[in-house]
């Protein structure tokens, strides 16, 4: 069939239990990261980063994770309310010199109350 | 309250019109972004403006052409779009472009229709 846009991956979750969101990336030399929350009919939203010589960062209910060897990132939302329903990108820099991201593709989260 | 403001929120326009699309940043940042949106793709740098000079150019169509007079203000000045360039336009701002370790501040974007 026709594709009519980018497939989104969808994280179906209760409210009051932890969500985890995956990411993979592809480039080793990626030193930074950062984890985005986009609401329906609003620009990306900073939540949490990490650079790359932490494998482990905190926020409010926010955790982000990063595995460097097999170069997965993570999103963990500790009791996940209503108002977490939304679009989640990672981003990444690999770049030497400058701030150019190269976003994710995102995965959706529903919060069912 | 986003310290990023992008105008208009909508545009509807032909493929002969020639349409602007303005962002403000009141973050006191000096790098300001052009990404965009599509249904088919995950965001797309087009350019980058790190105090007032064009830093990077995305291999973007000259039907965009971007205008950056100060390190608070950005356009994207719009020319014989395709139907295909319809999207959403966010803009977004960083401190400064040589620093890779901060997050960029987005606005919540202008969708536009080529009709």
């Amino acid at each position: 069939g026709e594709s009519v846009g980018l497939h989104l991956p969808t994280l179906s979750v209760q409210e009051g239990d932890n969500s985890i969101i995956n990411c993979a990336y592809s480039n080793s030399a990626s030193d930074y990261f950062i984890w985005y929350k986009q609401e329906s009919g609003k620009g990306p939203q900073f939540i949490i980063d990490i650079r790359s010589n932490m494998d482990k960062r905190q926020g409010q209910r926010v955790t982000v994770l990063l595995n460097k060897t097999v170069k997965h990132l993570s999103l963990q939302i500790a009791a996940t309310q209503p108002g977490d329903s939304a679009v989640y990108f990672c981003a990444e820099n690999g770049e030497a010199a400058g701030n150019k991201l190269t976003f994710g593709g995102g995965t959706r989260v529903l919060v069912k109350p | 309250e986003t310290g990023v403001t992008q105008t208009p929120r909508h545009l509807v326009m032909g493929m002969t019109n020639k349409k602007s699309l303005k962002c403000e940043q009141h973050l006191g940042h000096n790098a300001m972004y052009w990404y965009k949106q599509s249904a088919k793709k995950p965001l797309e740098l087009m350019f980058v403006y790190n105090f007032k000079e064009q830093t990077e150019n995305n291999s973007v169509p000259s039907r965009f052409s971007p205008e950056c007079p100060n390190s608070s203000h950005l356009f994207l000045h719009l020319h014989t779009l395709q139907p295909e360039d319809s999207a959403l336009y966010l803009c977004a701002s960083s401190p400064d472009y040589r620093d890779g370790w901060s997050p960029l501040h987005f606005g919540n974007g202008t969708r536009l229709t080529v009709t």
